[in-house]
């Protein structure tokens, strides 16, 4: 069974930094690109970032480059979400969610809420 | 990347059809046949419900099915049902490795 467990999140103020992590069991990792997907508080899904299979490649959301940064590592099947210059627009649940083949997402983990505020 | 179109709201009476919209543009839904939809309980994850424009995965009732004309994506549910209500979102890949979703769409059942 696929399961994925993000932690990490919690409230933090405009400007600070969180890392997030997903922590992933039941499948071959290595083997699946993996997203990170956010939803603001009763409002919708928004993509955030995808990275590929062994963390050679990633692609962000206009909203969030240069400010957030998508690493993985293979050897502890874990997904880190570096958030850098948070801003209370980034407010949210972050769901890791696996890729699947023609940019479906096949499984979502439960996510965690990030709150940024003073 | 704007957030692809949806209507931000549908309702239909039990054993009714209705159909959810996704309009995107020539560069995203256009483009590709790389069209999911997402069915959401509040408080809940998002599933998987149709993916490449009109696929449904294993274990999805054939009430739910998905089209494509151009800029625009339908997902269409039969004979509703009062646990199809819910939130619906629909996405598109972008190209460049991007992904962009639909605002969602909030399904009432009378």
């Amino acid at each position: 069974e696929v399961q994925l467990v993000e932690s990490g999140g919690g409230l933090v103020q405009p400007g600070g930094s969180l890392r997030l992590s997903c922590a992933a069991s039941g499948f071959p990792f290595s083997g699946y690109w993996m997203h990170w997907v956010r939803q603001g508080p009763g409002k919708g899904l928004v993509w955030v970032s995808v990275i590929n299979h062994d963390g050679s490649h990633t692609s962000y959301a206009d909203s969030v480059k240069g400010r957030f940064t998508f690493s993985r590592d293979n050897a502890k099947n874990t997904l880190y979400l570096q958030m850098n210059s948070l801003r209370a627009e980034d407010t949210a649940v972050y769901y890791c969610a696996r890729a699947g083949s023609d940019w479906k997402i096949d499984s979502w983990g439960q996510g965690t809420l990030v709150t940024v505020s003073s | 990347q704007s957030a692809l179109t949806q209507p931000a709201s549908v309702s239909g009476s039990p054993g009714q059809s209705v159909t959810i919209s996704c309009t995107g543009s020539s560069s995203d839904v256009g483009a590709y046949n790389f069209v999911s939809w997402y069915q959401q309980y509040p408080g809940k994850v998002p599933k998987l419900i149709i993916h490449d424009v009109s696929e449904r995965p294993s274990g999805v009732s054939n009430r739910f099915s998905g089209s494509k004309s151009g800029n625009t994506a339908s997902l269409t549910i039969s004979g509703l049902q009062v646990e199809d209500e819910g939130d619906y979102y629909c996405s598109s890949y972008a190209g460049s490795s991007t992904l962009i979703f639909g605002g969602g769409t909030k399904l009432t059942v009378l």
